[in-house]
């Protein structure tokens, strides 16, 4: 079985700043990969970022790192330079042979 | 990049009537697609993998009679919901992939169901 943990419900920060968003998952499978999602109020999925289970680098896409630690199980977001627009929902998600989702952290960007 | 839509993106229904909700893969074919459920300010909730030619694969506690799935082609799957109840209502959410297990999956707008 496959499980997805995001122990922050919620987080505020202000604009410009660094955020890190925590995400821990427990998985049976040797082969997976791990998402990070935001979901805007429109509702709308859309990919922040990827990583392959089986690259030790750390994805990066522009604003946004993660930091995967495989044998701690853990996949945390980095969002540098924070901005308006990354208030959003954002769930971590895990993929083996069906994608699971964790409960999803709120983070608000304060002006 | 791939497009996935759903239609209706709204529906409003009455106790004990079926509706049905389109998902298509607009650019790219999928032979896998996932349906899932999303109460407000909740995560997405798998409900069923929907597979081309075959059979869906339900998660457990879905009931599979109460939510039919049907994927006929390679960029239509439907979800119709027999018997509908206010408890179904909800945010239904779609996706696909191209293909493979390590591609992206696409996700539709979803679709607010209303049952009345």
């Amino acid at each position: 079985a496959q499980t997805v943990t995001q122990s922050q419900p919620e987080m505020s920060v202000q604009e410009a700043e660094t955020v890190t968003l925590s995400c821990t998952y427990d998985t049976s499978e040797s082969n997976y990969y791990l998402f990070w999602y935001k979901q805007p109020p429109s509702r709308q999925m859309i990919l922040v970022i990827r990583q392959e289970a089986y690259k030790q680098q750390n994805a990066t896409e522009n604003r946004f790192s993660v930091n995967f630690q495989k044998a701690a199980k853990s996949f945390s977001l980095k969002i540098s330079d924070s901005q308006l627009g990354d208030t959003a929902m954002y769930f971590c998600a895990c993929r083996g042979n069906k994608i699971i989702f964790g409960k999803g952290t709120r983070l608000h960007i304060l002006p | 990049g791939a497009v996935v839509s759903q239609h209706p993106s709204r529906v409003i229904c009455k106790s004990g009537t079926s509706v049905k909700i389109e998902c298509r893969s607009l650019d790219f074919q999928a032979t896998t697609m996932f349906w899932y459920r999303q109460f407000p300010k909740q995560s997405l909730m798998l409900m069923a993998t929907s597979n081309e030619g075959s059979k869906a694969t339900y998660e457990q506690g879905v009931e599979k009679d109460k939510f039919l799935i049907n994927h006929a082609s390679l960029t239509l799957s439907t979800l119709t919901v027999t018997s509908a109840h206010p408890e179904d209502s909800s945010f239904y959410i779609c996706s696909a992939n191209p293909g493979g297990r390590n591609t992206e999956q696409y996700f539709g707008p979803g679709t607010r169901l209303t049952v009345t």
